[in-house]
């Protein structure tokens, strides 16, 4: 099984429309993130949480909000979908243990599509 | 501010050798990132590197120079199967975040 799973994987929506995107791991890491990646854009921070009660804004989180149910879920929701919001979105975790680099491991991403 | 450059493209030929270059600027620096990306899918994990030199992982390999804020993913011996985006990620220790490069598409050919 994955250990970043992604639900839905595809979604097309009509603007205005709310949509939620959601994710959970098994790798029992604190930290999530949600990216958008656009054609020759790269990936860009949306949200992220280092922990249960800890949320924060990435560079580009207006007409986007997130939810941490759980040390392994973390959705996110677009309020009033509008067509610019058309991307692919990738949820990460990671970990900053001891040992560890806080190497981020990504889910397999949500193709969405607003018309 | 904070940057990340890489090349957009590169185009190589199967079985020979290519360097991929990224330059960073961040505010404070505590390790580079390098992911392979195949179309449609998404990013894994090639290397980590945070103090200076070479690291060697088969065929990949990753440099860093933290003074030049340089860095490189040197990869031999290419298959086809190599074709993908690289991206190239700053982690920066104000905030711990990665900062990301867009990628550079590598494409193979016969």
């Amino acid at each position: 099984d994955a250990d970043v799973t992604q639900t839905p994987r595809n979604r097309i929506t009509k603007t205005g429309k709310r949509i939620m995107l959601e994710c959970s791991q098994t790798k029992g890491h604190d930290r999530m993130y949600w990216y958008r990646q656009d054609p020759g854009l790269g990936l860009r921070l949306i949200y992220y949480s280092f922990d249960v009660k800890d949320i924060n804004k990435g560079e580009i989180s207006d007409g986007y909000s997130v939810s941490r149910q759980a040390q392994a879920k973390f959705s996110l929701s677009l309020e009033s979908a509008i067509p610019n919001q058309t991307a692919l979105y990738f949820c990460a975790t990671s970990d900053l243990g001891r040992g560890s680099t806080d190497t981020q491991y990504f889910g397999p991403g949500t193709r969405l599509t607003v018309l | 501010g904070q940057n990340i450059d890489q090349p957009t493209e590169m185009t190589a030929t199967e079985g020979a050798i290519v360097q991929i270059n990224c330059t960073y600027q961040t505010s404070g620096f505590n390790g580079l990132f390098w992911y392979q990306q195949h179309a449609g899918e998404a990013p894994t994990f090639l290397s980590y590197n945070v103090l200076d030199g070479l690291e060697e992982k088969g065929r990949f390999s990753s440099f860093l120079s933290r003074s030049k804020g340089y860095s490189y993913l040197l990869l031999k011996e290419l298959q086809m199967k190599d074709s993908a985006s690289y991206l190239c990620a700053a982690l920066s220790d104000s905030n711990y975040q990665l900062i990301w490069g867009a990628g550079t598409k590598l494409i193979i050919k016969p």
